[in-house]
């Protein structure tokens, strides 16, 4: 079974701009996670997604945004990109019974702005 | 809210020998999962062990077991005949049992595994 998969890998923005990112969770899992990652903040969560509704949402500001469609392919959006949103973001997938709640987490996608 | 502390920011051991990494979390909630996940360099975070409160026996998966003291609110890692492989940022992790997935995460310690 495929993993989670992120694309793009690599992106490089300048600030005042906007990126949408997109995340393809394993086969079967309907919830979706979003995490960012920097050196000085750490992991942080940034919202949850099941069945096309947000259920969750951590401490960021509403510049940051996501949705999920029926396939449950999630992309999150940030506008108005500035410097500190420089991190990895990382996205993961669980199923929703079963498995205690593990969460599978995807390569990441490495956002530069400039 | 919950908050995860891991200690040791940075740990090196020598290979074929054990090692043990602390987490200690605050949280006023009893029904909760803990997690201990591996970020190789440059690479995606995986899964290490993972841990239910309820549960009182330690998790174990191969080389890797964990120090569940769910008074203490501890939650440590050891990794027994540590492989060059087992070089990793490794992180843990909480998250309350009717959270929807939330994950609260330690700041990591950089393991090393030295030949």
């Amino acid at each position: 079974k495929a993993g989670v998969t992120q694309t793009p890998r690599y992106l490089i923005k300048t600030r005042g701009q906007q990126v949408t990112l997109s995340c393809s969770p394993i086969s079967g899992h309907r919830s979706v996670s979003w995490y960012q990652q920097t050196p000085g903040q750490g992991l942080q969560f940034l919202f949850e997604y099941f069945s096309e509704t947000q259920r969750n949402k951590g401490n960021f500001p509403g510049r940051f945004s996501g949705r999920q469609f029926s396939n449950s392919r999630s992309e999150m959006n940030v506008s108005t990109l500035e410097l500190g949103d420089s991190a990895l973001y990382l996205c993961a997938s669980s199923l929703e019974l079963g498995e205690g709640k593990t969460q599978y987490f995807g390569p990441g996608t490495r956002l530069l702005v400039l | 809210a919950q908050t995860v502390t891991q200690s040791q920011p940075e740990m090196s051991v020598q290979e074929a020998e054990t090692v043990t990494l602390s987490c200690t979390y605050d949280t006023s909630e009893n029904n909760y999962y803990l997690f201990w996940y591996k970020q190789p360099p440059s690479r995606q975070m995986i899964l290490v062990i993972r841990q239910e409160a309820y549960k009182q026996q330690n998790a174990t998966e191969n080389r890797f077991s964990v120090n569940f003291q769910k008074a203490a609110k501890s939650f440590s890692l050891k990794i027994s005949d540590s492989q060059l492989g087992d070089t990793a940022m490794y992180f843990c992790a909480f998250m309350k049992r009717d959270s929807n997935y939330k994950l609260t995460f330690g700041k990591g310690t950089l393991l090393t595994v030295n030949p």
